[in-house]
């Protein structure tokens, strides 16, 4: 079946890169038409999207947050990294990783999600 | 950019059925998803491409898409649906974009 989990710090200081790590079981992300998405949930608020990254290493990302976000994938490792430069503690939020499909983009897999605090 | 809005809560009594919109511009020309996330967990897809639902996900839960509103409907509404649904569409110009979320309550 198919799994993810998030990891990361859970405490960065505000101007500091925040990188976190999405492993990843039970697919490939070489396989067509595969992706991984990353989204985060400031505490009590709504879904916002990331990044996403495909298996032919197509990447997007959220045009608001596009100058500060870079996504990679190790696709040996099963892995997929987000990093997100210039912390602030508007940043404070859950952070979920989740499978991903190419043609019509939605998120039927997601990881349990990892809590980031931004503050000095 | 692309905006989808919902309405901040549904309130359903139990055993009736919920309807929860999501409105955006043209949304019908558009595939609409629909995730459920209870408090302290991660959302779950329960709709996808509009009116599919994912294996697992019981019949009771429905979705159409026309004009400039997306509808998930939820059958004979139980305790257990109490949650927020968040809709989801993919847009050229923004990417992935979701709704605001709406809060069921089930009375």
């Amino acid at each position: 079946q198919i799994t993810l989990k998030e990891s990361g710090p859970t405490l960065v200081k505000p101007t500091q890169t925040l990188t976190l790590t999405c492993t990843f079981s039970g697919f490939s992300l070489s396989t067509s038409g595969v992706g991984v998405g990353w989204i985060r949930q400031p505490p009590g608020k709504a879904l916002e999207w990331l990044a996403l990254i495909y298996w032919n290493d197509d990447k997007r990302y959220s045009p608001s947050l596009k100058s500060r976000l870079t996504i990679t994938k190790d696709t040996s490792k099963n892995q997929v990294v987000l990093t997100m430069t210039n912390m602030d503690p508007v940043d404070t939020a859950t952070y979920y990783c989740a499978h991903g499909q190419q043609l019509v983009p939605f998120f039927d897999y997601w990881g349990q999600g990892t809590l980031v605090t931004v503050s000095s | 950019s692309y905006e989808l809005t919902q309405p901040l809560s549904v309130s359903v009594a139990l055993g009736q059925t919920a309807r929860i919109t999501c409105g955006g511009n043209n949304i019908g020309s558009k595939n609409v998803h629909w995730y459920q996330q209870k408090p302290g967990q991660a959302p779950v897809l329960v709709i996808y491409r509009d009116s599919n639902r994912p294996s697992g996900i019981p019949e009771r839960f429905s979705g159409s898409n026309s004009g400039n509103t997306a509808t998930l409907t939820i059958s004979r509404a139980q305790a257990g649906d109490e949650a927020d649904y968040y809709c989801q569409v993919w847009d050229s110009s923004t990417g992935v974009v979701f709704g605001g979320g709406t809060k069921l309550t089930v009375l």
